[in-house]
């Protein structure tokens, strides 16, 4: 089955730097990649989605790449702020189901 | 965040009882799913079911058992058989359609063993 690894697991900013989480996974089947948010105690909230199709996708300050021949995809948080201080975890599935996370990394942005 | 339902928001369990945790959703989500959190490991999956009557084990689901009666309920019931139940629960759901959607979280619940 799918397995999905993640790094760092912790990560210490200054504002307003850019901060890179990145993940590797291990089936090849494996065609969307979401990125999750989780504050201390609350719901995952999506931040950025990207499918096996494409290579890259931004969203203002957050942007995901994928390289499907490495089997590895990115986060990039850019002019990070301290309200971006959270869990992050990737995840990859084949059409949504059958979910796998990774381990998560904590990210703090220091003012 | 609105739409899907998590109750309680906390649970004590007694060794060897059965506990339900309850899952409800309104935005007529076709697929629904259990995760377990426990600190740093990330989600894991428990089940999950694509439609009424039918459910598929995930990577844990020693000890549990589900059932989905309805479209807008998906209960988890974590068993004695479950030996180490204190982690936080994540019910998802999602709507099938031709493109991939998105999982919608719950709020969770934290059940705890007395």
């Amino acid at each position: 089955g799918e397995n999905v690894e993640q790094h760092p697991s912790t990560l210490s900013v200054q504002e307003g730097d850019s901060a890179v989480i990145k993940c590797t996974y291990s089936d090849s089947a494996s065609n969307y990649f979401p990125w999750y948010k989780q504050e201390l105690g609350k719901r995952p909230q999506l931040i950025i989605d990207i499918r096996s199709n494409v290579g890259e996708k931004k969203d203002q300050r957050i942007a995901v790449t994928l390289n499907k021949t490495a089997k590895h995809f990115s986060l990039h948080i850019t002019e990070t702020q301290p309200e971006d201080s959270a869990v992050y975890f990737c995840a990859a599935s084949i059409n949504n189901n059958d979910m796998r996370f990774g381990a998560g990394t904590r990210l703090t942005v220091k003012p | 965040d609105g739409g899907i339902t998590q109750s309680p928001k906390y649970l004590f369990r007694k060794e060897g009882q059965n506990v339900t945790l309850s899952c409800e959703q309104n935005l007529n989500h076709d697929a629904m799913y259990w995760y377990r959190q426990d600190p740093g490991q990330g989600l894991r999956l428990i089940y999950y079911s694509q439609i009424v009557n039918d459910f598929q084990k995930g990577d844990i689901a020693e000890g549990y058992s589900v059932s989905r009666e309805k479209k807008e309920s998906f209960p988890l019931t974590v068993t004695s058989a479950q030996k180490n139940p204190t982690a936080f629960y994540l019910c998802a759901s999602r709507l099938l359609a031709g493109a991939v959607e998105t999982q919608y979280f719950g709020p969770g619940t934290r059940l705890l063993v007395l």
